[in-house]
């Protein structure tokens, strides 16, 4: 059972263009979301979280966006560069459940040059 | 300041055999985590240690799947015997149990191929 969905496996965009990933989660009980960013060979790195008390996040070209009516979460990237290419992991976690994360299937983001 | 270390990156075994990962988690880090990623899809957590206790080992499949955490620092996970489905990467992570949300810092992982 998936509580964490990335229903795009792939995405490319043009150097400079906004890239957007989504992720969808299940269980309302999650009220912390992270985006973490895996390049081949390595493992994932933190990129930016969220709270559910709140509804946006920014740091610097990436911003985090949290739908909790729908269970929605975007990952904004603008500017996009070539170096952001990776695959990018949507996590979730619930306060009661000791801090595990769920982690979706990924996406992985091609900025074309 | 060092990240999470494992060893080894990558490892070869046939069938059956027995095959030991270590980690060394970010010096202060109580809690420790070993997650087991398949080709294609994310992280799923195989157990997580707050120190030396295993609070979390529901996901490790027990029959052939053990780990130690030792002193509270590192931890290794074994496999035995090792079966052909067993191969995919297996990440160590870990965190600061200081703070209600923890970001937790993984290691490169072990790649694990069992013919």
């Amino acid at each position: 059972d998936q509580q964490v969905k990335q229903n795009s496996p792939s995405l490319s965009v043009q150097e400079g263009r906004i890239s957007i990933l989504n992720c969808d989660y299940t269980n309302s009980m999650f009220d912390y979301f992270l985006w973490y960013k895996k390049y081949p060979a390595e493992g994932p790195t933190f990129l930016i979280s969220i709270s559910s008390i709140k509804d946006k996040n920014e740091d610097g070209r990436f911003t985090v966006f949290l739908n909790k009516s729908a269970k929605h979460l975007s990952l904004h990237i603008v500017p996009s560069q070539p170096g952001d290419s990776a695959v990018y992991f949507c996590a979730a976690s619930a306060s009661n459940t000791g801090n595990q994360f769920y982690f979706g299937t990924g996406t992985s983001l091609t900025v074309i040059p | 300041e060092a990240g999470v270390v494992q060893s080894p990156r990558y490892k070869i075994i046939e069938k059956k055999q027995p095959v030991a990962f270590w980690c060394n988690p970010i010096s202060g880090h109580n809690t420790l985590y070993w997650y087991l990623q398949n080709l294609g899809q994310g992280p799923e957590l195989l157990i997580r240690y707050e120190n030396e206790e295993a609070v979390d080992d529901s996901q490790l499949p027990k029959d052939r799947f053990s780990a130690e955490r030792l002193k509270g620092v590192d931890s290794t996970l074994k496999i035995q015997p090792a079966e052909l489905g067993d191969s995919a990467v297996y990440l160590c992570a870990s965190s600061f149990s200081g703070a209600n949300y923890n970001e937790q810092f993984f290691g490169p992982g072990t790649r694990l191929t069992v013919l």
